[in-house]
Order: structure tokens, then C-alpha cells, then sequence
């Protein structure tokens, strides 16, 4: 078990440029997560899913932002014409999601500049 | 809706002494409550999780923390902090709802310990 693994761990991105993130959750993990964490704050939930399945979106994901999960096994969320405003740490998460396991993993993240 | 509060941004305290972490949520119904940290540059490591059960809970690294139902707190605490605990610590809750629950958490805005030597 290696943990919940992000790609790239830090991507610079000029503003309008589209930027994807990759994320491989902990094997047999149904669920996925993903968070957005800006400076100074706490990390705010963007979008859930169990298995392949997307369940919800918050309304911090714009119709800029889309993630998918082919096949239930890895994610990737993707930005379209990057904003000064998406720079922050994109968190993912994963969880076995039982009664009693409700525990999140959360990957090392990706750190996102847009200039 | 839910929401945390985290009473102090930035917790500075002297090596091997103790330290008490404040959280406080909102929320008209029952929560799974779990304090994270995280150190530079990395992502959130769980210490402990509320469920259910014994009031009391202890994590790893000797931290504990106890669920107050009446004054909807739960508080981190060390008898004993480390230079190597400084780091940020996020509380945090959870829907424990079946059915259309997501599971997903809702952080406090984090507190900073700063461990003196």
C-alpha cells in the first residue's frame, strides 16, 4: 500500500492556459475526493466520487473545472483557462467508506501557481 | 448547515509543555469529528476521529481529544508537546447520515502550533 499518490506536486501555469491533475487513490478505496486548499485557510470541498460514479459537485467547481473517474480507479481533475484565482493546494483524498472506516487518506497535493 | 470554528489561529507554546487545541462546530444533527495535521508542504495526516462511543479519544503521536455533545466542542490536547509537533492542525466534521450522505468534510480555518525550544 503506497498511499494516495498526486501528479504533478507543483504545476506554474500562465492565466488561460488549461491544467489537468492526476490522482491514485488507495487500491480497492470505492470513494474519491477532492479539495481545494488556499493559503492560510482550511482545505474546502470541491467534488465526490463512489466508484466511477460523480455524486456531487460544490458550487466552488465552475464550469471551468471537470474531474472524471474512469473505471472507478484513478481521478483527474482538469481547469480550463486558468484564473490568478485557482492558484491553491488541490488536495485528493480517498476512503474504503464503510460504517466504521469513514477515515479519508489524503495525498501529498498539488500545488497550483496561475501567473 | 455545518460548520467549524477554530478558536485561535496561532498557538505558540514552549517545549514539553502542554497544549490545548480549540474546536467548535455547528450542526442539528450527529457528526463523526476529526482533527488533522499537516505539516509544510504535505498533505493532512489523520491524529484521531470521533465516532461514536467513549467520550475520550486518543490518537497517535499522544495526542487526545474530547467530544462535549452539550457545548458541541472537541478539543485537541498533549500534555507534552515536541518541537517536532509544529505544524498546522485542522478540525474537522462529517455527516454520518446514511443514505445520501457524501462523506465529506467540513474544516476549520486551521491553527498554527508553534513549538519554542
Amino acid at each position: 500500500d503506497t498511499g494516495v499518490s498526486q501528479d504533478p506536486r507543483h504545476k506554474i501555469t500562465k492565466r488561460g492556459q488549461n491544467v489537468t491533475f492526476r490522482c491514485d487513490p488507495i487500491s480497492e478505496h470505492n470513494r474519491l475526493y477532492w479539495y481545494r486548499q488556499t493559503l492560510g485557510q482550511g482545505p474546502e470541498f470541491l467534488t465526490y466520487f463512489q466508484n466511477e460514479a460523480q455524486l456531487e459537485k460544490s458550487r466552488l467547481l465552475s464550469d471551468r473545472f471537470s474531474a472524471e473517474r474512469p473505471k472507478g480507479s484513478f481521478s483527474t481533475l482538469e481547469i480550463q483557462r486558468t484564473e490568478q484565482g485557482d492558484s491553491a493546494m488541490y488536495l485528493c483524498a480517498s476512503s474504503p467508506w464503510d460504517r466504521r472506516n469513514v477515515e479519508q487518506f489524503f495525498g501529498p497535493g498539488t500545488r497550483l501557481t496561475v501567473l | 448547515a455545518q460548520s467549524v470554528t477554530q478558536l485561535d489561529s496561532q498557538v505558540p507554546v514552549f517545549e514539553e509543555a502542554p497544549v490545548e487545541l480549540r474546536c467548535n462546530y455547528s450542526s442539528s444533527v450527529s457528526v463523526y469529528l476529526f482533527w488533522y495535521v499537516q505539516y509544510p508542504n504535505q498533505g493532512l495526516q489523520l491524529l484521531l476521529k470521533y465516532l461514536s462511543g467513549s467520550t475520550l479519544v486518543k490518537g497517535i503521536n499522544g495526542f487526545e481529544a474530547e467530544f462535549n455533545k452539550s457545548q458541541t466542542s472537541f478539543h485537541l490536547r498533549k500534555p507534552s508537546v515536541h518541537i517536532s509537533d509544529t505544524a498546522e492542525y485542522f478540525c474537522a466534521v462529517s455527516d454520518p447520515r446514511t443514505g445520501s450522505n457524501t462523506g465529506k468534510l467540513i474544516f476549520g480555518q486551521g491553527t498554527t502550533l508553534q513549538v519554542k525550544p
